[in-house]
């Protein structure tokens, strides 16, 4: 069955550095999205992209996040200047449709020290 | 705004026995709901869905419920085994398409 990937699965950086976390949607989904999850929480919203440009963003994706599709498989998130507050765990997903349910990878875990 | 809530944060059922998980969303908009189930050190993997046309669907040893009076879903699972011992979510989508998540509930199954 076909899946989403994440990579990496870990990520550790300094407070201040620029991450990059990446993702290969389902390759026939049109619709992608970050996601993230703090320790013990809810999965939260951060943004929604389809044809190469964001549909909806959360309060959460400030002008530190950004997104990207640089070529037809992957789909990049970015956070400019990483805050401990960052640490989280990063989950992509896509979906078929815009009515279709989302399939999410295994997430990346972002720690920022 | 759409918040989507579970009554319990925690759920343990007898190894044999069915399984109910609450969740009450706000946003009577919502058109589309999903559960999820997810696993530690796991992404959310999606189980069933319902859209607000509909107030029961059937799956594999799963069964949800909506309830639009009073903006109410759950999720039944018969036969629990200790292969579903995990966290679930409801997840509600806004007008727009995003998914709005429910806080999560664990069940622990006993064998």
């Amino acid at each position: 069955e076909p899946e989403v990937t994440q990579t990496p699965s870990h990520q550790v950086t300094q407070m201040g550095q620029e991450v990059i976390l990446r993702c290969v949607p389902i390759s026939n989904h049109l619709y992608f999205y970050w996601y993230r999850q703090i320790l013990g929480q809810k999965v939260e919203f951060l943004v929604s992209f389809y044809n190469n440009e964001i549909s909806e963003k959360s309060e959460i994706f400030d002008d530190q996040f950004s997104v990207e599709r640089p070529d037809g498989s992957n789909f990049t998130l970015k956070i400019r200047s990483t805050k401990l507050e960052d640490s989280a765990m990063y989950f992509c997903a896509s979906s078929e449709t815009a009515g279709s349910p989302l399939h999410f990878g295994n997430g990346t875990r972002l720690t920022v020290t | 705004g759409e918040s989507v809530g579970l009554h319990l944060p925690t759920l343990s059922v007898q190894e044999g026995d069915n399984s109910i998980i609450n969740c009450a969303y706000s946003n009577s908009a919502s058109d589309y709901f999903i559960w999820y189930k997810q696993e530690s050190g796991k992404g959310p993997q999606f189980i069933i869905d319902i859209r607000s046309n509909m107030d029961k669907r059937q799956g594999q040893r799963v069964t949800v419920l909506l309830n639009k009076t009073v903006k109410h879903l759950s999720l039944q699972i018969a036969a629990t085994q200790p292969g579903d011992s995990a966290v679930y979510f409801c997840a509600g989508r806004e007008q727009g398409g995003k998914l709005i998540f429910g806080q999560g509930t664990e069940l622990s199954v006993k064998p």
